[in-house]
């Protein structure tokens, strides 16, 4: 993979359920992962920053797993509420933990139904 | 501490002339990434910069964009001769990398260039 893939484009749940995304990155000189949440007319904020294989984060109820050996990471929403709706980026760094560029996925929108 | 400030947060500019777009990191912040973002499309990557230094502007088209870091003030993007296809969201954030690569990046809201 030479690019950062998000999947779904789009997801629509009803409120309480919950779901999960999937970021695919390029394994070969990983160096960190990034989720950002962006809310429309707003600006991207950061979720999480993850570096080791194995990590686990969590913040309230949303949660992420990084597997950098095969390049994947997943962001999961347990009992998702409609302030959930939102575009989740993941971002990946590329070329060097000095002079690496952040490079983006697509994103995933969410839409969480009342 | 004020966040990452983007001017003008609208622009409008006729074909052929030249868009200025500006970008103040968050206070301490020594590192800036500028994005374009296209209609239905997500954020591109164009280029990086440290002050006084370009790290990496792979993602920069090879005519008309230019970009600075300057040792004082903000970074300025520039599009010289614009065209219609230059009209996009424009996205600067920042971060201070003194901790390598566990930095999150701070974005700003962004300038939304529109070419008439």
């Amino acid at each position: 993979i030479l690019n950062v893939e998000q999947s779904p484009q789009s997801l629509h749940v009803q409120e309480g359920d919950s779901t999960n995304f999937t970021c695919s990155f390029p394994s070969s000189n990983f160096y960190a992962l990034h989720w950002y949440r962006w809310e429309t007319a707003k600006s991207p904020e950061a979720l999480f920053v993850m570096t080791l294989n194995g990590d686990e984060k969590k913040k309230g109820r949303i949660s992420a797993t990084l597997n950098t050996k095969e390049g994947y990471s997943y962001l999961y929403i347990k009992g998702s509420q409609p302030e959930d709706s939102a575009t989740y980026l993941c971002a990946s760094r590329i070329g060097s933990s000095n002079t690496g560029k952040l490079i983006f996925g697509q994103g995933t929108t969410l839409q969480v139904k009342p | 501490n004020a966040g990452v400030m983007q001017n003008p947060r609208h622009l409008v500019r006729r074909r052929g002339q030249e868009a200025r777009l500006r970008c103040s990191p968050m206070k301490g912040h020594s590192h800036v990434y500028w994005y374009r973002q296209l209609p239905e499309e997500g954020l591109k990557f164009m280029v990086y910069l440290q002050k006084e230094n370009i790290i990496d502007e792979s993602g920069m088209p090879k005519e008309r964009f230019s970009a600075e870091f300057p040792k004082e003030g903000p970074s300025i993007l520039r599009i010289q001769q614009v065209v219609r296809g230059d009209s996009a969201a424009y996205f600067c954030a920042s971060s201070p990398r003194d901790r390598g690569e566990n930095t999150e990046a701070f974005f700003g809201q962004g300038t939304r260039l529109t070419v008439v």
